[in-house]
């Protein structure tokens, strides 16, 4: 299947950990994208790479590492995990000069 | 920066019923405005979207309305089904960055219930 990936599915972690998002995409796009989707459901985009510069980076603490390896791929590091860091993480992507983006299936967050 | 308003936060309707969603942004040069689906558990899908160039857009029984004056659009689901039910996101965006993608400005969602 064509599509945008993402592992874990689920992920449940203590504070102060590290931990790591991984997204992969078969769609032939160039730009990759991550949103942050809270417990309200407000989606707001974090970072975006297109093959593999960033393009886009909000306010976003620095403990949120993006890393893209190559432009099918674009993993999410996260140091120091805090409470407030749970939600669903969604990968995007999409091409270069297109404004339709496709999303994964989310990665839910659980701090303890 | 780009705000967009969301409403109705939910909406229930009686199956066939119509529904309506309306969405106002702030910012004057975004010229592209996308509607996703968010079923339970799954990432956000792309429905339908529109250009700041054009007024009105319909595909089968969905269809958005722009109007750039008043910076709002909508969204119009005609002859509801129980699928429909979801929730439903609009974004706003200037359109491609330069040096590529699009930075998308959501809104903060609508709870679509289709009742039989």
């Amino acid at each position: 299947d064509t599509a945008v990936s993402q592992t874990p599915k689920y992920l449940v972690t203590q504070m102060g950990n590290d931990k790591s998002i991984k997204c992969e995409q078969n769609l032939g796009h160039d730009t990759m994208y991550w949103y942050k989707q809270d417990s309200k459901k407000f989606l707001k985009i974090m970072f975006s790479y297109n093959n593999k510069e960033l393009i886009i980076n909000e306010t976003v603490p620095n403990r949120f590492s993006p890393k893209s390896p190559d432009k099918a791929h674009l993993n999410l590091h996260i140091n120091s995990l805090e409470l407030g860091d749970s939600a669903v993480y969604f990968c995007a992507s999409s091409h270069l000069n297109d404004n339709e983006q496709f999303f994964g299936p989310g990665t839910r967050l659980t701090v303890l | 920066g780009e705000n967009v308003e969301q409403h109705p936060s939910t909406l229930s309707v009686q199956e066939g019923d119509s529904a309506v969603i309306k969405c106002t942004y702030s910012d004057s040069a975004s010229n592209y405005f996308p509607w996703y689906k968010q079923e339970l558990g799954k990432g956000p899908q792309l429905i339908i979207d529109i250009r700041s160039n054009v007024g009105e857009k319909k595909d089968q029984r969905i269809a958005v309305t722009l109007n750039k004056t008043a910076k709002h659009f909508s969204l119009h689901i005609t002859e509801t089904q129980p699928e429909d039910s979801a929730v439903y996101f609009c974004a706003a965006s200037r359109g491609i960055l330069t040096g590529g993608g699009n930075k998308l400005t959501f809104g903060t969602g609508t709870q679509l219930k289709v009742e039989l």
